[in-house]
């Protein structure tokens, strides 16, 4: 199967800018995604990018793809209390991280 | 919609029971997955379904089996429960690759299982 890799934790100020980080190792990985899961629910999914795309903006979302050095990142603008979740990134259907949990501190 | 819907939410088994999760989806979605998440872990694939009457072996399949009779219906069982399968098992669901969101997938809210 694909590994997919990301950071355990990331600790931001409300109003700053949060940079979630993931590398996968499939080159193949035809489709990116981005999942938040907030505390006792399920996976909502955020966005999620081609492999022939460099970058995705979603209002306060920015997705970036660099493809040679299979590394995907979430960049979530004026970061808010209500950002605070774990967030998965995922490639193709079904390999997914292990989460980061994204802790905002007002 | 009632989109993808997971029973039971939560459940307590001892050692040695056997019990079946439920996963139903309204959106004649043709792919159906099970997935395990435990702390540090992510989620683990268990087991897969491309369509009704098929089921595959994902990352984690041991211990576990999985029925697809219906289209909308992608079953669970765990034959004799251990506590290593204490874990919260999600299922999810999405179309057939090829479709225009096609690679959209939906999550179910969870199911909390606790084997003692």
């Amino acid at each position: 199967g694909e590994d997919v890799e990301q950071s355990l934790f990331l600790s931001v100020r409300e109003g700053d800018s949060s940079v979630i980080n993931c590398t996968y190792t499939d080159s193949s990985s035809t489709y990116l995604y981005w999942y938040k899961q907030e505390p006792g629910a399920g996976l909502q999914l955020l966005t999620y990018i081609f492999s022939n795309m460099d970058m995705k903006q979603d209002q306060r979302l920015t997705v970036l793809l660099n493809k040679k050095d299979k590394h995907l990142s979430l960049r979530i603008a004026d970061t808010q209390t209500g950002d605070s979740a774990i967030y998965f990134c995922a490639a193709n259907k079904f390999y997914f991280g292990s989460g980061t949990k994204l802790n905002v501190k007002p | 919609n009632a989109g993808v819907t997971q029973t039971p939410k939560f459940r307590v088994l001892k050692t040695g029971q056997s019990m079946t999760l439920l996963c139903a989806q309204d959106m004649n979605h043709e792919y159906m997955y099970w997935y395990r998440q435990d702390p540090g872990m992510g989620l683990r694939l268990i087991h897969y379904s491309v369509g009704e009457g098929t089921t595959a072996k994902g990352e984690v399949p041991d211990g576990y089996n999985v029925s697809r009779l219906k289209k909308q219906n992608f079953l669970l069982g765990l034959e004799s429960a251990a506590p290593s399968q204490t874990s919260v098992y999600f299922c999810a669901s999405t179309h057939s690759p090829g479709r225009v969101y096609g690679n959209t997938i939906y999550f179910g809210e969870g199911s909390w299982l606790t084997v003692v």
